[in-house]
């Protein structure tokens, strides 16, 4: 059974905080992508990576950044946690390096920024 | 640029009626995949189906069903006597030139007994 991991489900954190969000894939998928979701608003991409140490940006990159130093492993870190960071964050993968694959979700991890 | 657009931000029902959900979607390109998601309470997004531009025969999986018209510009999603357990979120997604999706906003879809 194809499986993404998400480091936790719930994280609290403080105001300039370091955060970091894992996201681990066990289907030796080359695409990984990080996701915030918000009510009213959907799905937003913030990064994706088709490849080990590659990244691209997404449509809302300000305030994060990320790593992929191995295959199965895609880290998203917020560097000072800001407020307005309080979101649901959504890993998830596709094989190839096509986006037009199915993608395979995480369950999500749910961080509040007080 | 491309979009999608899912207007219908929440649909009640009760169980066994049939529901629709819309997509409309914007896109230059020629070549483009068009995709449902489902999210249930649990949290995680769940593909439901993917469809290629070059494709237009609707398709049918059991009560679900999916309308593709270039036309349109429509992707629309019907369930046919909905069941408690259709209650999620859908999400209608485009891809976006081979690197990554576009989704809508989501339509909150509740089926209560």
């Amino acid at each position: 059974d194809v499986k993404v991991t998400q480091s936790s489900r719930y994280l609290v954190k403080r105001t300039g905080e370091k955060v970091f969000l894992e996201c681990v894939q066990d289907m030796d998928h080359e695409n990984m992508f990080w996701y915030r979701q918000d009510p009213g608003l959907g799905l937003r991409l913030i990064y994706f990576s088709y490849d080990v140490k590659m990244k691209e940006k997404g449509d809302i990159p300000e305030g994060y950044s990320v790593s992929r130093e191995k295959k199965e492993r895609f880290s998203l870190i917020l560097e000072s946690a800001s407020t307005n960071q309080t979101s649901m964050y959504l890993c998830a993968s596709t094989f190839g390096l096509n986006s037009y694959n199915e993608q395979f979700f995480g369950p999500g991890t749910r961080l509040t920024v007080l | 640029a491309q979009k999608v657009t899912q207007a219908q931000t929440e649909i009640s029902v009760v169980e066994k009626e049939d529901v629709t959900l819309d997509c409309v979607y914007e896109t230059r390109d020629t070549t483009y995949y068009l995709f449902w998601y489902k999210q249930p309470p649990s949290g995680e997004l769940v593909f439901l189906i993917r469809r290629n531009s070059f494709d237009e025969q609707n398709e049918i999986s059991g009560r679900y069903s999916w309308n593709f018209q270039k036309s349109t510009s429509s992707f629309n999603f019907t369930i046919t006597a909905s069941q408690v357990v259709d209650s999620a979120v859908y999400f209608c997604a485009l891809d976006q030139a081979g690197t990554a999706l576009i989704f809508g906003k989501g339509t909150t879809l509740s089926v209560s007994s």
